[in-house]
């Protein structure tokens, strides 16, 4: 049962453009949400966290958004840049205590 | 390096035989979770403990796998008689309570 789900795999942006990703949820109840960034070979990397209380936050180049209402979750990367090709994975959490995640988006940002 | 560390990076190992596995959180962090990834798949939760108790296990953790937390701050996690299917990433993320959770790079499981 995929609470968190990313339907699209992959996604190519040229450099200098806006990503977006994209993540639904299908647990009302969820109120902490997360993106995380990974290479191969490693770990996923936190790249930016937002609370159900709000519906954006910004960090540099990045930033989530959150309607609540549609159950759904962005993520903008503005200039793309070719180091920001990644696999990126929405988070949730319901308790504080697991998170859940969503399959990846593969992005490739072409030079 | 102050993150989150695993040991070994990678393992292989034959049908049947036990394996264990090292974390080491971060080490202001109280909490320590568990979680597994295969191909394809976002990571997906395990276990979590609160310094060295176990306090939440996913149904994913059947009785051949056990977590420990002996003094609250590294943690192992073994598998006992290994299948095929045991074969994923180990991930292993650290946090303070109800915080992000920091990863490690993963142990990598491969059963002949």
């Amino acid at each position: 049962d995929q609470q968190v789900k990313q339907n699209s795999p992959s996604l190519s942006v040229q450099e200098g453009r806006i990503s977006i990703l994209n993540c639904d949820y299908t647990n009302s109840m969820f109120d902490y949400f997360l993106w995380y960034k990974k290479y191969p070979a490693e770990g996923p990397t936190f790249l930016i966290s937002i609370s159900s209380i709000k519906d954006k936050n910004e960090d540099g180049r990045f930033t989530v958004f959150l309607n609540k209402s549609a159950k759904h979750l962005s993520l903008h990367i503005v200039p793309s840049q070719p180091g920001d090709s990644a696999v990126y994975f929405c988070a949730a959490d319901l308790t504080g205590n697991q998170f859940y995640f969503g399959t990846g988006t593969s992005l490739t940002v072409i030079p | 390096d102050t993150g989150v560390s695993q040991n070994p990076r990678h393992k292989i190992t034959k049908r049947g035989q036990n394996v264990t596995f090292r974390c080491d959180p971060i080490s202001e962090h109280n909490r320590l979770y568990w979680y597994r990834q295969t191909l394809g798949q976002g990571p997906e939760f395990l276990t979590y403990f609160q310094n060295e108790a176990q306090l939440e296990k996913s149904r994913l953790l059947s009785d051949r796998f056990s977590a420990e937390r002996p003094k609250g701050s590294f943690s192992t996690l073994e598998i006992q008689r290994t299948e095929q299917g045991d074969s994923a990433m180990y991930l292993c993320a650290s946090s303070l309570v109800e915080d992000t959770q920091y990863f490690g790079p993963g142990t990598r499981l491969t059963v002949l």
